[in-house]
Formats: C-alpha cells, structure tokens, sequence
C-alpha cells in the first residue's frame, strides 16, 4: 500500500536550534515525494521536492531509499519557519499526491 | 507562481441543501484538478482527481453522487455537495497541475487553493 508516515504532530524548538521533521513512505516504485508547509492562515504550498535537489528557505531533504524516507532538515530554525509541514508522495496515472499526516513545526523565541 | 482560487471561501447551509464550490486556475490552463477534505487538525484526504472534459475519478469511500464533480473548462473545476448533512461540515481544498504536458511552473507541482470551509446546520 501506498502510504506516507509523520511520526510526530508537533516538534517544538528554540530559534536557532537545529530542526528536523521525519517523514517515511511506503511505495512499489520509485517515490517522487515533496514537502509542503502551511503557514497560519495561508494556502499550501511547495516547499522543496526530491528530484530538484535544493534549498529552500535553508531547509533540505534527502531521499534515501534504503530507509524509505525524506526527513526535512534545517541546521537553524527560525520564528517565521513555525507553519505546519506535509510530507508528500506522487502516485497514480494522474499523479495524484498522497499526504502525510503533518507535523505543526512550533519555534520559540 | 500560477494562483488557484475558490469561491466561496466559507459557506453555512441548511441540512438537506446543495452548496456549490468553485476552484478557478487564475493565470494557467490546469488539465488536472483534484479535490481535497480536510478535517480540523488533520492532513488532506483527497476525495477525487479531475480532468477537464472527463468524468472525475473519485477514491475508494468517496460517493460520487453526493460530491459531483464537474471540470468543464480547462480553469475550472466545481464541487456541489448534494443533500449536505451535518457530517459534510468540513474544509474542502482544491488544487491544480497544468502545462501542456501537465505541467506548469515547475514538475509535477499542484497549486493549491485557500480552501473553502463548509457548515452544514
């Protein structure tokens, strides 16, 4: 089955601490898998996807396929990262994406 | 970027009406639009995939004759809750992938909406 595992609902951290938010998936093929975020009372929208290999806003993820995950990390969290973030996975002849259950990032002062 | 929008942004309805929700692409052509259910603090369940001119796929659980799904043009895309009871109060969220091969902007990224939120009395 196809499927997508945030182990944690919050992760809350000081301003500067490093942060990373775990994301693992379930999927026969080879996974195609993206990180949105949902700041207060915005929209989703992309943060990073795999196959781009960038930085965004400072944070990272790597695919490793052996572990079958895609944790999100940044070396130095800041306030204006707290936002609620989505671990995604592409699946199906339409490319419909497969959602995590969110991790609220809470980064304090 | 490419903008999605819904209209209305939050609707409060009568048990047993039909409540209609938009999902326009603003600056692109989306082939695909896809409708997702979202309950409060929990991830989005997506209830169907929807290709312009062709009849809405609909995921295991989701009953087409309650959600219809209609994408008649290539920007835009409607959801109508038919018959809204109580347990459809929820926050409904669209998104859309577009381009000429399906995409636009960047690989395979959906554009989301702001949502709609739904209350039925």
């Amino acid at each position: 089955a196809q499927r997508v595992t945030q182990p944690e609902k919050l992760l809350s951290v000081f301003k500067g601490a490093p942060v990373e938010l775990k994301c693992n998936y379930s999927y026969s093929g080879s996974p195609e898998l993206f990180w949105y975020v949902q700041y207060s009372r915005q929209r989703l929208q992309l943060l990073l996807r795999h196959i781009s290999r960038e930085s965004i806003k400072g944070f990272t993820a790597d695919l490793n396929k052996g572990e079958t995950s895609f944790h999100l990390k940044k070396p130095f969290a800041q306030e204006e990262d707290s936002a609620m973030y989505y671990c995604a996975l592409l699946s199906g002849g339409y490319n419909k994406l497969i959602f995590g259950a969110g991790t609220r990032l809470a980064v304090h002062p | 970027g490419a903008v999605v929008s819904q209209h209305p942004s939050w609707v409060i309805c009568k048990s047993g009406t039909s409540v209609k929700i938009e999902c326009r692409s603003l600056d692109f052509q989306a082939t695909t639009m896809f409708w997702y259910r979202q309950f409060p603090k929990q991830s989005l369940m997506l209830m169907a995939t929807s290709n312009e001119g062709s009849k809405a796929t609909y995921e295991q659980g989701v009953e087409k004759d309650k959600f219809l799904i209609n994408h008649a043009s290539l920007t835009l895309s409607t959801l109508t809750v038919t018959s809204a009871h109580p347990e459809d109060s929820s926050f409904y969220i669209c998104s859309a992938r577009g381009g000429t091969s399906g995409r636009v902007g960047t690989y395979n990224e959906q554009f989301f909406g702001p949502g709609t939120r739904l209350t039925v009395l």
